[in-house]
């Protein structure tokens, strides 16, 4: 079992579609992270997001961050065939604890 | 170098070989993450290093992996008598700071290990 499960699995969806990726947790974290990797890459950092009830904006990507601290969700508004990629989400539970990532979601944006 | 980076970035080894994968972290970074991801899916924690010592070493799926890392720099991950199952990219991360303090991890591009 995934200390942090992310829903969907995949997603597939038209461009100009919006999007939502679910990351979800019984732990509480002080921090959560989002990543996207792109084939053959590493992931890469989009946003963290570390108060409950944050939430951040990067361009057509909105992040919130659960009240309670134990669940993420990504917004993506009017995506584009350059948003596809695997979406991570990853928690930290405290200060000097390691990453613990979600099992990813696997978005496809179609032209 | 500007970035973490990984060698081999391709290991293709018959089926009982040992293979060593190569990390080398971001200068100065003083947590090192080892994770392993199959096809399509998610990433699978393997270790953590602070520095040279590793307080989280829980996701080693096995004895016949091992890890270390010297001079709170370069980190090598040990693979014996490897199986199919172990056919996987194999990623490196560090950070600049204590996991948790919402530092970003830094990603290498992996080393893709095929045991045939």
């Amino acid at each position: 079992t995934q200390l942090l499960e992310q829903s969907p699995q995949f997603l597939s969806i038209q461009e100009g579609e919006n999007l939502t990726v679910y990351c979800n947790s019984s732990s509480v974290f002080s921090s959560l992270q989002w990543y996207r990797q792109e084939p053959g890459e590493g992931p890469v950092l989009l946003v963290t997001v570390v108060t409950g009830g944050e939430v951040k904006k990067l361009k057509r990507l909105t992040f919130q961050f659960g009240d309670a601290r134990k669940d993420s969700s990504l917004h993506i508004t009017a995506a584009q065939p350059g948003d596809t990629g695997l979406y991570l989400c990853a928690g930290a539970k405290a200060a000097g604890n390691k990453l613990t990532f979600g099992g990813g979601t696997r978005v496809l944006v179609k032209p | 170098g500007a970035g973490v980076s990984q060698s081999p970035s391709n290991k293709v080894t018959e089926k009982g070989k040992d293979v060593e994968l190569r990390c080398d972290p971001i200068s100065g970074h003083t947590a090192l993450y080892w994770y392993r991801q199959s096809l399509g899916q998610g990433l699978e924690f393997l270790i953590y290093f602070q520095g040279n010592s590793a307080p989280d070493k829980s996701g080693l799926p096995s004895d016949r992996f091992s890890a270390e890392r010297t001079g709170g720099s370069v980190s090598t991950l040990t693979i014996q008598r490897t199986q199919q199952e172990d056919s996987a990219v194999y990623l490196c991360a560090s950070s600049p700071r204590t996991p948790g303090d919402n530092t970003e991890a830094f990603f290498g591009q992996g080393t893709r290990l095929t045991v045939v």
